[in-house]
C-alpha cells in the first residue's frame, strides 16, 4: 500500500517536445506530492510540489497534474531542453504525527531531451 | 549557506568490513533522514533522526545497520560486516522541523561499493 508506479522507465524527447511522466499510488492517507530531479552523480533536489486538494500546480515549465479520484499524478515539461535531461522521481508521503516526513518514491524516469 | 554535506563521497569496503557514512545537516535543521538507492531503483527510505533520538527506523535493515545524530556533529550511518547486496548509493537529506510543507534537502549522497 506504501507503493508509487511510475512510468516510463525511460522517455526520449527532442528539443522543445512535452514530456510527460506518469505516477499511481494507492495509499490515499498520503497528503504530500513532491516530484525531484536528479542528475548523474548528485542527490535528488526538489523540482516542483502538489497537495490533493490542487489539480494543477504550474512552475515556469514543469506543471503538475493531479487526479485524486484515480490516485494518479503527472508531471509535464514544456518546451523541454537539453539541459532538462535527468532522472525524475515521483514521491509521496503520509502524515504520521511524530513520526517525521519520510517520503516513499516511484522507480525513477531517465528522460533524454536530443537537441 | 552550505547544503547537506556527506562524506566520503565514495567508499569502498571488502566483505566483512565496516562502512561509516556521515552527513551533515543544512544549518538550522535538526532532522535527518537516510534513504537507500540501488542502481537503477528508486530511493528506499531507511531511518529517520532528530538529535539524539531515532525516530523511525522502519526501513532498515534489523541487522547490521545502525544510525546515530549525537547532539553535536554530524549523522551516522553504520554498516557493519558489509555484504555485496549493500553496495547502493546512500542519501541523507534534513529539513528544519517534521512539518509536512518542509521540503528535503538531499546531499550529494556516499556511493558504497563492496568488493
Amino acid at each position: 500500500q506504501q507503493q508509487v508506479k511510475q512510468s516510463p522507465q525511460s522517455l526520449i524527447v527532442q528539443k522543445g517536445g512535452i514530456s510527460i511522466i506518469n505516477c499511481a499510488y494507492e495509499n490515499t492517507a498520503f497528503d504530500y506530492f513532491p516530484w525531484y530531479q536528479q542528475f548523474p552523480g548528485k542527490g535528488p533536489a526538489l523540482l516542483i510540489a502538489i497537495r490533493p486538494d490542487v489539480s494543477e500546480k504550474k512552475e515556469g515549465r514543469f506543471t503538475i497534474s493531479f487526479n485524486k479520484s484515480a490516485k494518479q499524478f503527472s508531471l509535464h515539461i514544456m518546451d523541454s531542453q537539453p539541459g532538462d535531461s535527468a532522472t525524475y522521481f515521483c514521491a509521496a508521503r503520509a502524515p504520521q504525527e511524530g513520526a517525521g516526513n519520510k517520503l516513499t518514491f516511484g522507480g525513477g524516469t531517465r528522460v533524454l531531451v536530443k537537441p | 549557506n552550505a547544503g547537506v554535506m556527506q562524506n566520503p563521497r565514495h567508499l569502498v569496503r571488502r566483505r566483512g568490513q565496516e562502512a561509516r557514512l556521515r552527513c551533515s545537516p543544512m544549518k538550522g535543521h535538526s532532522h535527518v533522514y537516510w534513504y537507500r538507492q540501488l542502481p537503477e531503483e528508486g530511493l528506499k527510505f531507511m531511518v529517520y533522526l532528530q538529535k539524539e533520538n531515532i525516530i523511525d527506523e522502519s526501513g532498515m535493515p534489523k541487522e547490521r545497520f545502525s544510525a546515530e545524530f549525537p547532539k553535536e556533529g554530524p549523522s551516522i550511518l553504520r554498516i557493519q560486516q558489509v555484504v555485496r547486496g549493500d553496495s547502493a548509493a546512500y542519501f541523507c537529506a534534513s529539513s528544519p522541523t517534521s512539518a509536512s510543507t518542509d521540503t528535503q534537502y538531499f546531499g550529494p549522497g556516499t556511493r558504497l561499493t563492496v568488493l
